[in-house]
Protein backbone atom coordinates (compact mmCIF):
# COMPACT_ATOMS: atom_id res chain seq x y z
CA UNK A 1 0.00 0.00 0.00
CA UNK A 2 1.87 3.34 -1.04
CA UNK A 3 1.89 5.84 1.55
CA UNK A 4 1.26 9.46 0.44
CA UNK A 5 3.33 10.80 -2.46
CA UNK A 6 4.94 14.04 -3.44
CA UNK A 7 6.26 15.64 -6.51
CA UNK A 8 8.94 17.22 -6.77
CA UNK A 9 11.12 16.38 -3.91
CA UNK A 10 13.20 19.90 -4.64
CA UNK A 11 12.83 22.43 -6.53
CA UNK A 12 15.05 25.59 -6.88
CA UNK A 13 13.18 28.71 -8.15
CA UNK A 14 13.53 32.81 -8.37
CA UNK A 15 11.74 35.20 -7.34
CA UNK A 16 8.44 36.49 -8.51
CA UNK A 17 7.88 32.85 -10.10
CA UNK A 18 5.44 30.44 -9.77
CA UNK A 19 5.35 26.91 -8.80
CA UNK A 20 3.20 24.06 -8.77
CA UNK A 21 3.57 21.36 -5.97
CA UNK A 22 1.99 17.70 -6.34
CA UNK A 23 0.67 14.94 -3.76
CA UNK A 24 -1.23 11.51 -3.90
CA UNK A 25 -3.16 10.89 -1.01
CA UNK A 26 -2.55 7.23 1.03
CA UNK A 27 -4.94 4.69 -0.67
CA UNK A 28 -8.56 5.17 0.57
CA UNK A 29 -8.00 8.73 1.97
CA UNK A 30 -10.11 11.46 0.75
CA UNK A 31 -8.80 14.66 2.56
CA UNK A 32 -5.18 16.41 1.94
CA UNK A 33 -3.78 19.07 4.13
CA UNK A 34 -0.77 21.23 2.88
CA UNK A 35 1.67 22.27 5.34
CA UNK A 36 4.79 24.62 5.43
CA UNK A 37 7.60 23.94 7.49
CA UNK A 38 10.31 26.46 7.34
CA UNK A 39 14.19 25.22 9.09
CA UNK A 40 13.86 24.83 12.82
CA UNK A 41 10.17 25.14 12.91
CA UNK A 42 6.80 22.72 13.58
CA UNK A 43 5.10 22.28 10.15
CA UNK A 44 1.99 25.18 9.47
CA UNK A 45 -1.18 24.80 8.10
CA UNK A 46 -1.69 26.13 4.89
CA UNK A 47 -5.15 24.63 3.80
CA UNK A 48 -7.25 21.86 3.51
CA UNK A 49 -9.01 19.99 0.85
CA UNK A 50 -12.29 17.44 1.16
CA UNK A 51 -14.39 16.81 -1.90
CA UNK A 52 -12.35 18.96 -3.96
CA UNK A 53 -13.35 22.29 -1.74
CA UNK A 54 -11.19 24.17 0.31
CA UNK A 55 -12.51 23.45 3.91
CA UNK A 56 -10.12 25.82 5.55
CA UNK A 57 -7.30 27.87 4.99
CA UNK A 58 -4.36 29.11 7.61
CA UNK A 59 -3.02 32.74 7.61
CA UNK A 60 -1.37 32.47 4.46
CA UNK A 61 -2.20 34.98 1.44
CA UNK A 62 -3.70 34.55 -1.72
CA UNK A 63 -0.30 33.54 -3.35
CA UNK A 64 -0.83 30.18 -2.10
CA UNK A 65 -3.95 28.55 -3.88
CA UNK A 66 -4.83 24.49 -4.38
CA UNK A 67 -7.06 22.55 -5.80
CA UNK A 68 -8.07 18.56 -5.06
CA UNK A 69 -9.09 15.95 -8.55
CA UNK A 70 -11.49 13.90 -8.33
CA UNK A 71 -9.26 11.20 -7.92
CA UNK A 72 -8.24 13.32 -4.29
CA UNK A 73 -4.39 13.71 -5.87
CA UNK A 74 -3.90 17.84 -4.79
CA UNK A 75 -1.53 20.28 -6.04
CA UNK A 76 -0.34 23.38 -4.26
CA UNK A 77 0.47 26.81 -6.24
CA UNK A 78 2.49 29.42 -5.13
CA UNK A 79 2.94 32.91 -7.16
CA UNK A 80 4.98 35.51 -7.17
CA UNK A 81 7.41 33.55 -4.91
CA UNK A 82 9.72 35.26 -2.13
CA UNK A 83 12.62 34.16 -0.51
CA UNK A 84 10.61 33.38 2.48
CA UNK A 85 8.60 31.09 0.58
CA UNK A 86 11.76 28.75 0.79
CA UNK A 87 10.89 25.91 3.21
CA UNK A 88 9.58 21.99 3.06
CA UNK A 89 5.77 21.84 1.95
CA UNK A 90 4.54 18.72 3.26
CA UNK A 91 1.48 17.11 1.90
CA UNK A 92 -0.82 15.02 4.60
CA UNK A 93 -3.84 12.64 3.93
CA UNK A 94 -6.34 11.38 6.22
CA UNK A 95 -9.58 9.88 5.95
CA UNK A 96 -12.29 12.34 6.63
CA UNK A 97 -11.33 13.46 10.37
CA UNK A 98 -8.89 10.71 11.24
CA UNK A 99 -5.66 10.51 11.72
CA UNK A 100 -3.07 12.97 9.25
CA UNK A 101 -0.51 10.71 7.41
CA UNK A 102 2.47 12.83 6.29
CA UNK A 103 4.38 12.67 2.53
CA UNK A 104 8.25 12.83 2.01
CA UNK A 105 7.86 16.66 1.47
CA UNK A 106 9.36 19.00 -1.45
CA UNK A 107 11.77 21.26 -0.60
CA UNK A 108 11.63 24.73 -2.35
CA UNK A 109 14.63 27.04 -2.48
CA UNK A 110 13.86 30.26 -4.15
CA UNK A 111 16.86 32.28 -4.83
CA UNK B 1 1.09 33.27 24.10
CA UNK B 2 2.04 30.62 21.55
CA UNK B 3 -0.76 27.61 21.08
CA UNK B 4 1.76 24.89 21.62
CA UNK B 5 5.15 25.19 23.08
CA UNK B 6 8.39 22.70 22.95
CA UNK B 7 11.73 23.07 24.42
CA UNK B 8 14.00 23.05 20.82
CA UNK B 9 17.03 20.94 22.34
CA UNK B 10 19.25 20.51 21.61
CA UNK B 11 19.02 17.32 23.52
CA UNK B 12 21.87 14.65 23.66
CA UNK B 13 21.51 11.42 25.73
CA UNK B 14 24.01 8.51 25.87
CA UNK B 15 22.53 5.13 23.98
CA UNK B 16 20.58 3.17 26.82
CA UNK B 17 19.02 6.03 28.47
CA UNK B 18 15.57 7.22 29.29
CA UNK B 19 14.37 10.37 27.11
CA UNK B 20 11.83 12.64 28.47
CA UNK B 21 10.07 15.41 25.63
CA UNK B 22 7.31 17.49 26.54
CA UNK B 23 5.11 20.23 25.68
CA UNK B 24 2.58 22.53 27.25
CA UNK B 25 -0.31 23.90 25.53
CA UNK B 26 -3.06 26.66 26.28
CA UNK B 27 -6.38 26.06 24.80
CA UNK B 28 -8.05 23.63 26.75
CA UNK B 29 -10.42 23.12 23.69
CA UNK B 30 -8.10 20.63 21.73
CA UNK B 31 -9.42 16.78 21.97
CA UNK B 32 -6.33 14.72 20.76
CA UNK B 33 -2.56 14.33 21.21
CA UNK B 34 -0.24 13.10 18.61
CA UNK B 35 3.67 12.95 18.46
CA UNK B 36 5.49 13.05 14.98
CA UNK B 37 8.79 11.68 14.68
CA UNK B 38 11.17 13.82 11.61
CA UNK B 39 14.32 12.47 10.09
CA UNK B 40 16.22 15.15 8.78
CA UNK B 41 15.15 16.38 5.25
CA UNK B 42 11.84 13.74 5.65
CA UNK B 43 8.36 14.34 6.35
CA UNK B 44 6.83 13.60 9.71
CA UNK B 45 5.63 9.91 10.54
CA UNK B 46 3.26 9.54 13.47
CA UNK B 47 4.52 8.20 16.54
CA UNK B 48 1.78 8.32 18.54
CA UNK B 49 -2.07 9.32 18.53
CA UNK B 50 -4.08 9.90 21.83
CA UNK B 51 -7.43 11.21 22.85
CA UNK B 52 -7.80 11.10 26.95
CA UNK B 53 -5.69 12.02 29.41
CA UNK B 54 -3.13 9.20 31.28
CA UNK B 55 -0.61 7.18 29.58
CA UNK B 56 -0.71 5.35 26.39
CA UNK B 57 2.36 2.96 25.54
CA UNK B 58 3.67 1.56 22.46
CA UNK B 59 7.24 -0.67 22.78
CA UNK B 60 9.51 1.64 23.88
CA UNK B 61 7.39 4.90 23.54
CA UNK B 62 5.20 6.41 26.61
CA UNK B 63 2.76 8.93 25.72
CA UNK B 64 1.42 10.37 28.49
CA UNK B 65 -1.11 13.43 28.91
CA UNK B 66 -2.75 15.34 31.69
CA UNK B 67 -5.53 17.59 30.30
CA UNK B 68 -6.24 19.65 33.57
CA UNK B 69 -2.47 20.76 33.37
CA UNK B 70 -2.58 21.40 29.50
CA UNK B 71 0.93 19.35 29.37
CA UNK B 72 2.25 16.19 27.17
CA UNK B 73 5.07 14.16 27.49
CA UNK B 74 6.78 11.27 25.31
CA UNK B 75 8.99 9.29 26.97
CA UNK B 76 11.45 6.81 25.45
CA UNK B 77 12.98 3.57 26.90
CA UNK B 78 16.66 2.31 25.91
CA UNK B 79 17.44 5.13 23.73
CA UNK B 80 18.94 4.07 20.21
CA UNK B 81 21.38 6.21 17.89
CA UNK B 82 18.33 5.13 15.06
CA UNK B 83 15.72 7.65 17.58
CA UNK B 84 18.08 10.47 16.71
CA UNK B 85 15.31 12.57 15.16
CA UNK B 86 12.91 15.94 15.22
CA UNK B 87 10.37 14.81 17.70
CA UNK B 88 6.89 17.27 16.99
CA UNK B 89 3.93 17.25 19.51
CA UNK B 90 0.69 18.37 18.10
CA UNK B 91 -2.62 19.09 19.07
CA UNK B 92 -5.50 18.70 17.42
CA UNK B 93 -9.46 19.44 17.38
CA UNK B 94 -12.60 18.94 15.79
CA UNK B 95 -13.85 21.91 14.02
CA UNK B 96 -15.54 22.06 10.69
CA UNK B 97 -12.04 20.34 9.84
CA UNK B 98 -9.52 18.74 11.69
CA UNK B 99 -7.55 21.63 13.42
CA UNK B 100 -3.81 20.60 14.39
CA UNK B 101 -1.48 22.73 15.49
CA UNK B 102 2.23 21.83 15.68
CA UNK B 103 5.02 22.26 18.00
CA UNK B 104 8.18 23.56 16.69
CA UNK B 105 10.40 20.17 17.62
CA UNK B 106 12.90 18.94 19.80
CA UNK B 107 16.15 17.57 18.36
CA UNK B 108 17.26 14.88 19.58
CA UNK B 109 20.89 12.95 19.60
CA UNK B 110 20.97 9.73 21.48
CA UNK B 111 24.96 8.58 21.43
CA UNK B 112 26.35 5.50 20.93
Amino acid sequence: DAGVTQSPTHLIKTRGQQVTLRCSPKSGHDTVSWYQQALGQGPQFIFQYYEEEERQRGNFPDRFSGHQFPNYSSELNVNALLLGDSALYLCASSLQSQTQYFGPGTRLLVL
Amino acid sequence: QKEVEQDPGPLSVPEGAIVSLNCTYSNSAFQYFMWYRQYSRKGPELLMYTYSSGNKEDGRFTAQVDKSSKYISLFIRDSQPSDSATYLCAIGMKTSYDKVIFGPGTSLSVIP
